[in-house]
């Protein structure tokens, strides 16, 4: 069974600078997705950034920034410039292509620090 | 732009009490999923719908009925709640498995008592 563990309960970081949290996964397959979302105060799930296991161009969405290691099974989440916005649980998860079940991590809280 | 819309958003419930979630999308999304949000857990999954007419059973399905009653509307039911099923539950929705990520509701605040 695929299993993703967020080793981090809690991070801080002062908000200009720059904050990895990370992530690593257990699975036998081949083909699968990665997501890092996102859940502030509001409870909201937000999609932050997501990961194609065949790509090996590490995506990027603005200040958002993944460092995929795939033999390493590793998906750390880059932050950078930290916006106090940016405070919420962070939750890594895994999709394996064309199954139904995202399975998560147990997520990270990260504070901002004006 | 409604996306997932799920009801109640809290709700306080006696032991044995039975209730049902509400969650309807309007992205015209074929698979819809129920989670449950514990402390220090993440999410875990208690029912999906892979399309309309179809449930299956996730991590966590005891306790828990579900009905895909069109292709917009996924409902999750307590028939006798008990305190271990006090949690936030998300309902989620996507149009293709594995590929499109899961765009979630709000999450309801259930409480158990």
């Amino acid at each position: 069974a695929q299993t993703v563990t967020q080793s981090q309960p809690e991070m801080s970081v002062q908000e200009a600078e720059t904050v990895t949290l990370s992530c690593t996964y257990d699975t036998s397959e081949s083909d699968y997705y990665l997501f890092w979302y996102k859940q502030p105060p509001s409870r909201q799930m937000i999609l932050v950034i997501r990961q194609e296991a065949y790509k090996q161009q590490n995506a990027t969405e603005n200040r958002f920034s993944v460092n995929f290691q795939k033999a390493a099974k590793s998906f750390s989440l880059k932050i950078s410039d930290s916006q106090l916005g940016d405070a919420a649980m962070y939750f890594c998860a895994y999709n394996t292509q064309g199954a139904q079940k995202l399975v998560f991590g147990q997520g990270t809280r990260l504070t901002i620090n004006p | 732009n409604a996306g997932v819309t799920q009801t109640p958003k809290f709700q306080v419930l006696k032991t044995g009490q039975s209730m049902t979630l509400q969650c309807a999308q309007d992205m015209n999304h074929n698979s819809m999923y129920w989670y449950r949000q514990d402390p220090g857990m993440g999410l875990r999954l208690i029912y999906y719908s892979a399309s309309e007419g179809t449930t299956d059973k996730g991590e966590v399905p005891n306790g828990y009925n579900v009905s895909r009653l069109n292709k917009r509307e996924f409902s999750l039911r307590l028939e006798s709640a008990a305190p271990s099923q006090t949690s936030v539950y998300f309902c989620a929705s996507r149009t293709k498995p594995g590929v499109q990520p899961q765009h979630f509701g709000d999450g309801t605040r259930l409480s158990i008592l």
